[in-house]
């Protein structure tokens, strides 16, 4: 399969507790995107790398939230402390001109 | 802030109907694209269709985009029970964000 792929597919924490997801893009793709979806509603963007460099970040994307993407492949995105609010689909997608994404990991803080 | 906003916000169809999606942004655009969610899973990418481009098709796809208007529209024909999903518009800014920006969708049933 050579689409995106994001684990785990869903993550149970309990509050207070960090967690971090893993996206690996499409392999010749330099643009990577996190984006976060609540119920009803579209996604909305958290942040966006171009190879390696991290180049936009959302207001959204508070200090507990921080992403990377070493090496300009893989990106890891980790939510520290988390809080009930956080519980969402978390989604990953890459691009040359289309972006494609993953199916999404869902979180959800008990 | 959302800048893609679709309408009708739900739509119901019968099998074999047609079911056109409206788009509509607020600023200058390198491309758009529309895509697909199903309940819970992740969004599958439809069709892109570029600032310069007035209409594209893919199988039962139809989009149009008129930036005079900054709006865009998806036609799905020939309906069928699978095509019932959410659909997103997703536009590219020219300038100022590197991001896609969605609304918040369709919501197509189709009934069999």
């Amino acid at each position: 399969d050579t689409g995106v792929s994001q684990n785990p597919r869903h993550k149970i924490t309990k509050r207070g507790q960090n967690v971090t997801f893993r996206c690996d893009p499409i392999s010749e793709h330099n643009r990577l995107y996190w984006y976060r979806q609540t119920l009803g509603q579209g996604p909305e963007f958290l942040t966006y790398f171009q190879n390696e460099a991290q180049l936009e970040k959302s207001r959204l994307l508070s200090d507990r939230f921080s992403a990377e993407r070493p090496k300009g492949s893989f990106s890891t995105l980790e939510i520290q402390r988390t809080e009930q609010g956080d519980s969402a689909m978390y989604l990953c997608a890459s691009s040359l001109t289309e972006a494609f994404f993953g199916q999404g990991t869902r979180l959800t803080v008990v | 802030s959302q800048q893609g906003e679709e309408d009708p916000q739900a739509l119901s169809i019968q099998e074999g109907e047609n079911a056109t999606m409206n788009c509509s942004y607020k600023t200058s655009i390198n491309n758009l694209q529309w895509y697909r969610q199903n309940s819970g899973r992740g969004l599958v990418h439809l069709i892109l269709i570029r600032s310069n481009e007035r209409e594209k098709h893919s199988g039962r796809l139809r989009v149009t985009l008129d930036t005079s208007k900054k709006s865009s529209s998806l036609l799905i024909t020939a309906s069928r029970a699978a095509d019932t999903a959410s659909y997103f518009c997703a536009t590219a800014p020219t300038s100022g964000t590197y991001k896609y920006i969605f609304g918040t969708g369709t919501r197509l049933k189709v009934l069999a």
